[in-house]
């Protein structure tokens, strides 16, 4: 299993800043995945950050607006930039490890972004 | 048409009822399947994979179909706190690649 330590757990934002969440894992992961999940909505995957390269991004996400760091093994940064209201939604880091025979994805706690 | 398409919901249950839950999915190469569950305002845990012999853990059963692309969830003698949100999820690319459906909200009223 991990264990995934995701900060800031929520935030009021002004337009225009910008807000880098962060996620600790407890254990060292090849891959982490961060997601977003607008209400009532499901998870949409953003990007998948590998230690050492560039992250890789979804269709529809960029990476001046959603910059990565994977500085480390264990350790990611999603930072959401010139936030807008439409930013606005629940960000999500993820990781994936083997458990019993599949693959099972863990979440952080996730971080509720407000931008006013 | 979206990857993975679930009930849309909500399912408004009396405690002790039984209610099923159905999911399909469009990629034929999709290889595991799972339920999570997304209780409000938490992120999503898993609740149990699915196989094609169909599998059960105490109330809750998941069954597979791959011909037909449809997996199911169905709980028995429901409890208030099976309320949630049931995320169908498939995987592809060797575990790499997860792919949520959109939810199946749950309550499940006294």
């Amino acid at each position: 299993s991990a264990v995934i330590s995701q900060k800031p757990s929520r935030d009021i934002c002004q337009r225009g800043t910008s807000l880098t969440i962060q996620c600790q894992v407890d254990s060292q992961v090849t891959m982490m995945f961060w997601y977003r999940q607008q209400p009532g909505q499901s998870l949409t995957l953003i990007a998948t950050a590998n230690q050492g390269s560039e992250a890789t991004y979804e269709s529809g996400f960029v990476i001046d607006k959603f910059p990565i760091s994977r500085p480390n093994l264990t350790f990611s940064t999603l930072t959401v930039s010139n936030m807008s209201p439409e930013d606005s939604s629940i960000y999500l880091c993820s990781v994936e490890a083997p458990v019993k025979g599949y693959t099972e994805a863990f979440f952080g706690q996730g971080t509720r972004l407000t931008v006013v | 048409r979206k990857e993975v398409e679930q009930d849309p919901g909500p399912f408004n249950v009396p405690e002790g009822a039984t209610v099923a839950f159905n999911c399909t999915y469009s990629n034929s190469a999709s290889q595991s399947f799972f339920w999570y569950r997304q209780d409000c305002r938490k992120e999503p845990k898993l609740l149990m994979s699915v196989y094609s012999s169909g599998n059960e853990d105490g109330r809750f059963t998941a069954q597979l179909n791959r011909a037909s692309q449809y997996i199911s969830l169905l709980i028995r003698d429901s409890k208030l706190s099976d309320s949630a949100t049931y995320l169908c999820v498939v995987t592809y690319n060797y575990g790499q690649n997860f792919v949520f459906g959109p939810g199946t909200r749950l309550s499940v009223l006294p």
